[in-house]
């Protein structure tokens, strides 16, 4: 199994561009969530699915979008960066939000300028 | 007021020392509780659930306070790879992540 896979690694956007940041996971889980971490900030989710077809705003949504066509699949976009939206961003899943194990992806590092 | 307040260190420990770490929370319906670990530039990986009971895994022991609504992680005998930072991790309408306790052992 591959786990939890995120692309790219490292990225370098223009304020105003808009990407995708693509995860993905083999593990057949319900529960996906992006987060973002930024120093002395912790973790903070952005948003969230508990299956296909199914997905839901966190603590800090705004500027992103999500979709969840398929279990694998939980990609994030950014609609138009912002200097505010540098930071480390971890896609993560687990097989249910109740009492289980997240799994993290080795996460992006993006930076607008 | 935050869902998880950590302690953000940092702890600066010898190696052999023993060294804990405390994390409140805030809604007293939270029913699963964790402590990840997070190396420099890594992503987070748990260490172990916190069950009611307490619970142990080698050197490390996890505890659950409701009542004060607290959990804690408790390192006996230090290395030098435990190095790392440390999150805990509480359940709600999703997972609620504290800010993270920086432990550094020194040799």
């Amino acid at each position: 199994n591959a786990g939890v896979t995120q692309t790219p690694k490292f990225q370098v956007l223009k304020t105003g561009q808009s990407m995708t940041l693509q995860c993905a996971q083999d593990m057949n889980h319900e529960y996906m969530s992006w987060y973002r971490q930024d120093p002395g900030m912790g973790l903070r989710l952005i948003h969230y699915s508990v299956g296909a077809g199914i997905t839901d705003q966190g603590e800090v949504p705004n500027g992103y979008n999500v979709s969840r066509s398929t279990t694998e699949d939980f990609p994030l976009r950014l609609l138009s960066a912002a200097p505010s939206q540098t930071s480390v961003y971890f896609c993560a899943s687990s097989r249910n939000y109740r009492g289980n194990e997240q799994f993290f992806g080795p996460g992006t590092r993006l930076t607008v300028l | 007021r935050k869902e998880v307040e950590q302690d953000p260190g940092p702890f600066n420990v010898p190696e052999g020392a023993t060294v804990a770490f405390n994390c409140t929370y805030s809604n007293s319906a939270s029913q699963s509780f964790f402590w990840y670990r997070q190396d420099c530039r890594k992503e987070p990986k748990l260490l172990m659930s916190v069950y009611s009971s307490g619970n142990e895994d080698g050197r490390f022991t996890a505890q659950l306070n409701r009542a004060s609504q607290y959990i804690s992680l408790l390192i006996r005998d230090s290395k030098l790879s435990d190095s790392a930072t440390y999150l805990c991790v509480v359940d709600g309408n999703q997972f609620y992540f504290g800010t993270g306790t920086s432990l550094t052992v020194i040799p």
